[in-house]
């Protein structure tokens, strides 16, 4: 079965700050990739997703991730975080299901 | 466009009761998943509808079970609640099965069992 692992557990940064958030998956085949963010009290939105192509992917508000095969990842960048970006950010992996990594929770100071 | 609704929003059951929980997907869309999220296991896959089929199934006991109407509307039912069952359970929508189809979540169902 295909999963996901996510490098980092709590993540807390200041406004303006870059940020990065890790996502190694297991699959060596073809691999259909997802970024998840859930805002605090909010459903889980898709950021952006990787199906082929262009291994750099542009998403939502301004992220964007690199798939890079030789390194099974999926990571997460934004060059500049505001402080609504505070959120649980999670990795995922379709087959016939989404498999989630654990979650990574980002808080961003004003 | 509508999105996923989920009712109820919160519900607070005692062990021993069963529950069902009911999930509307997007106009159009034929596919449901449902997932339950915990802090200690995070976001865990139960099972997937389409046409009224269940196609696939997580590792969940039987008492957790669902269904899907003709109109795709889909309910999941779990029998004799245990603590652990406190959860947010997640109903996600998409066109249809496979891969290349995004899943759209509803806000969740969040049951407390005392």
């Amino acid at each position: 079965a295909q999963s996901v692992s996510q490098h980092n557990h709590h993540v807390i940064l200041s406004e303006a700050a870059s940020l990065e958030l890790g996502c190694n998956y297991s699959y060596g085949g073809t691999v259909n990739l997802f970024w998840y963010v859930q805002y605090p009290g909010q459903h889980l939105q898709l950021l952006l997703k990787y199906f082929s192509g262009d291994p750099l992917v542009k998403g939502i508000k301004g992220f964007e991730a690199e798939f890079i095969k030789s390194k099974f990842s999926f990571n997460l960048r934004k060059p500049s975080v505001q402080w609504s970006d505070t959120a649980e950010y999670f990795c995922a992996v379709i087959d016939y299901k989404l498999s989630f990594g654990a979650g990574t929770t980002v808080t961003v100071r004003a | 466009k509508a999105g996923v609704t989920q009712t109820p929003r919160y519900l607070i059951k005692t062990r021993g009761q069963q529950v069902t929980l009911s999930c509307s997907p997007i106009s159009g869309h034929r596919s449901v998943s449902w997932y339950q999220q915990t802090p200690g296991q995070g976001l865990q896959f139960l099972f997937e509808y389409f046409s009224e089929t269940q196609r696939n199934k997580g590792n969940f006991p039987g008492r957790f079970s669902g269904r899907q109407f003709s109109n795709s509307r889909s309910e999941m039912n779990v029998s004799t609640l245990e603590l652990g069952d406190s959860a947010l359970y997640l109903c996600a929508s998409s066109l249809g099965p496979g891969n290349g189809n995004e899943q759209f979540f509803g806000p969740g169902t969040r049951l407390t069992v005392l």
